[in-house]
């Protein structure tokens, strides 16, 4: 069954530190992958998502992500972190249903950042 | 557009209630997704229409569960006879055709 895991419940970083949130899944198909940054109160807003293609993916507010294949994993980077990164992230694989398709997350990540 | 609209974006209710919750999709988009997120979880899909046909239920959906899209724009999600365990956060999407999916803040309900 098609599933993924975030594997860092808590992450905490220092502000200006880099960043690396990991994502492993498992799905029989080629994966269609996302990650998506949810702050309190809010809906789910998407940072980046991999269909095909380089496996290096540029995203939203200076993150990026690399799909690799052999590890079943796509973790979200970010060289530099900002104290408004705070936030809970959460990565997703695209699902094929018999009449569509839907998205099946991880558990999220929370990050905090210090001063 | 101002994106996806969900009402109310919280709600109290006493066990055995029924409740109502209202999604109002970016206007182009054919497709809408409800999905349930609970403490400590990522949100699980529950169901999706394609215009106004409900085309794929999660079997977490219960019979209390009901979910329309009466002429292909907004939906509403019924859950009758609520349940403590009823209490999470309900997600609605949209996206058209096989474009980026935009979520709406959500509607936390709390059954007590």
């Amino acid at each position: 069954a098609q599933s993924v895991t975030q594997p860092d419940i808590h992450i905490t970083v220092s502000e200006g530190a880099s960043l690396e949130l990991r994502c492993n899944y498992s799905y029989g198909a080629t994966p269609y992958l996302f990650w998506y940054v949810q702050s309190p109160g809010q809906g789910l807003q998407l940072l980046l998502k991999y269909f095909s293609g380089d496996t290096l993916v540029q995203g939203i507010k200076g993150f990026e992500a690399e799909f690799k294949r052999s590890q079943s994993s796509f973790n979200l980077r970010k060289p530099s972190v900002h104290w408004s990164d705070a936030a809970e992230y959460f990565c997703a694989v695209g699902v094929v249903m018999e009449y569509g398709n839907k998205l099946v997350f991880g558990a999220g990540t929370i990050l905090r950042v210090k001063s | 557009d101002t994106g996806v609209s969900q009402n109310p974006r919280h709600k109290i209710t006493k066990r055995g209630q029924n409740v109502t919750f209202r999604c109002d999709p970016i206007s182009e988009h054919n497709r809408l997704y409800w999905y349930r997120q609970t403490l400590g979880q990522g949100p699980e899909f529950l169901t999706y229409f394609q215009n106004e046909a409900q085309l794929e239920k999660s079997r977490l959906l219960s019979d209390r569960f009901s979910a329309e899209r009466p002429k292909g724009s907004f939906s509403t999600l019924e859950i009758q006879r609520t349940e403590q365990g009823d209490s999470a956060m309900y997600l609605c999407a949209s996206r058209q055709g096989n474009t980026e999916a935009f979520f709406g803040q959500g509607t936390r309900l709390t059954v007590v």
